[in-house]
This record gives structure tokens, sequence and C-alpha cells, in this order.
């Protein structure tokens, strides 16, 4: 089982393009959580769906859009990639949405914008 | 606002006890979380609290009271694998994870 994957693993990327995290569960859960992480400040949210086909805004969703087709995938895009947009990207999932349940994460990406 | 604080950094020990404290204040309460993440990885959790006292699993406990908006992870008898970053969060009346910066543990021999 491998849980959650996400790609690329890493991307050097230049600013003004646009480009598409992308991220995959096995375990079908039902909810999908997009994360950034940067030195010195806790994982902000930046979208989540709670059941396929619903999307939510997190803290953080400018520049950002993403889409719930299916259950299992969860890609996140960046429409005009910005210098602030380098980041750690995580993708997690939980069993239930809007729930305590625990949440888990993929391997994440390391996207730099220059 | 909605705000988790917690240290930057620890060094202990190993063979030691390390307590990681964690104050948070937010817009509603659904539970308090604890994440072990190593460096270049992703977290992993370790524990959930929504209820005041001590929970218990194996080298690692975790504490909660709600009423002082304190948690407190407590690792015992430390091996050098422990060394991590540390992440603190609270679920909000939202159901939305709130996290704290994280503390990194740093375990000397």
């Amino acid at each position: 089982i491998a849980g959650i994957t996400q790609a690329p693993t890493s991307q050097i990327l230049a600013a003004g393009r646009r480009m598409t995290l992308r991220c995959t569960q096995d375990m079908r859960h039902n909810a999908m959580y997009w994360y950034r992480q940067d030195l010195g400040l806790g994982l902000r949210l930046i979208h989540y769906s709670n059941t396929a086909g619903t999307t939510g805004k997190g803290e953080v969703p400018d520049g950002y859009s993403v889409s719930r087709a299916n259950t299992d995938d969860f890609p996140l895009t960046l429409a005009s990639a910005v210098p602030s947009q380098t980041s750690v990207y995580f993708c997690a999932s939980s069993a239930r949405g809007g729930n305590t349940d625990t949440q888990y994460f993929g391997p994440g990406t390391r996207l730099t914008v220059l | 606002g909605q705000n988790i604080d917690q240290p930057t950094e620890m060094t202990a020990t190993e063979g030691a006890i390390v307590q990681i404290n964690c104050t948070y204040q937010t817009s509603g309460f659904n539970g308090l979380f604890w994440y072990q993440q190593h460096a270049g990885e992703a977290p992993t959790f370790l524990s959930y609290n929504v209820l005041d006292g001590l929970e218990e699993k194996g080298r690692f406990s975790s504490f909660l009271s709600r009423s002082k908006g304190y948690s407190y992870l407590l690792l015992k008898e430390l091996q050098m694998k422990d060394s991590a970053s540390y992440l603190c969060a609270v679920m909000d009346s939202n159901y939305q994870l709130i996290w704290g910066a994280g503390t990194k543990l740093i375990i000397k021999p």
C-alpha cells in the first residue's frame, strides 16, 4: 500500500509559469488537503476537499486552485507562479472531513520559483 | 487570532527524558495533535488528545489541559533516531488544523 504519493519530488520553475502538483491516495479517504511549509512557520492550509466533487479554501488560497474529480486525486495548480510560492508542499488525507480524524501526509514536493 | 506556541529548538542527551511544551489560543477546540517530522520528510502522527489528562504510548506520552490551553509531549529513554522536529497542531471549531512552527529536538550522545 503506497498511502499518499506526490509528484514531482522537486521542481525549479520560472516565475510566470503554470505548474500542477499531483497528489494521489489509495486509502479511499474522503478528505484531502494541501499545505505549504515554510521555514519558521507552521504548516498552512491552502485548500481542502471533504469529499469528491467539493473543495474549500484554507488559510492561504490566493494564487492556487484545486479540483477533486474523484476520491483518489487532488491536484494543486499554480496558474502563474511567483517567487513567494517557493516552499515545500504537502498533500494529506483523512478518512472523513469536518471531523477529528488523523491526517496522513505525502512525502512532499519542493518547489522553487525563480 | 489563532496562535500555537512551542519552543523553536531543544537539546537533550541520549537516554534522558525531554518535555516539549505547546500553548494555544484558537477559535474552538476539537482536539490537539502531535506529529514527528524528520528533516526532509513528511510529518507522521504521534498522538491525539481531546480530553484533559495524559495519554501514554510506549516511550511517548502527551498531556492536555484545556482550561490552560496547554499540552506537552514527553519523550522517555531518548534515542538518536528521536532527533526530529515535533509539531503541535490544534483542530479548531471548523475542523481545520492550526499548526505550530515546530520544535527541533537535537539528541546528543
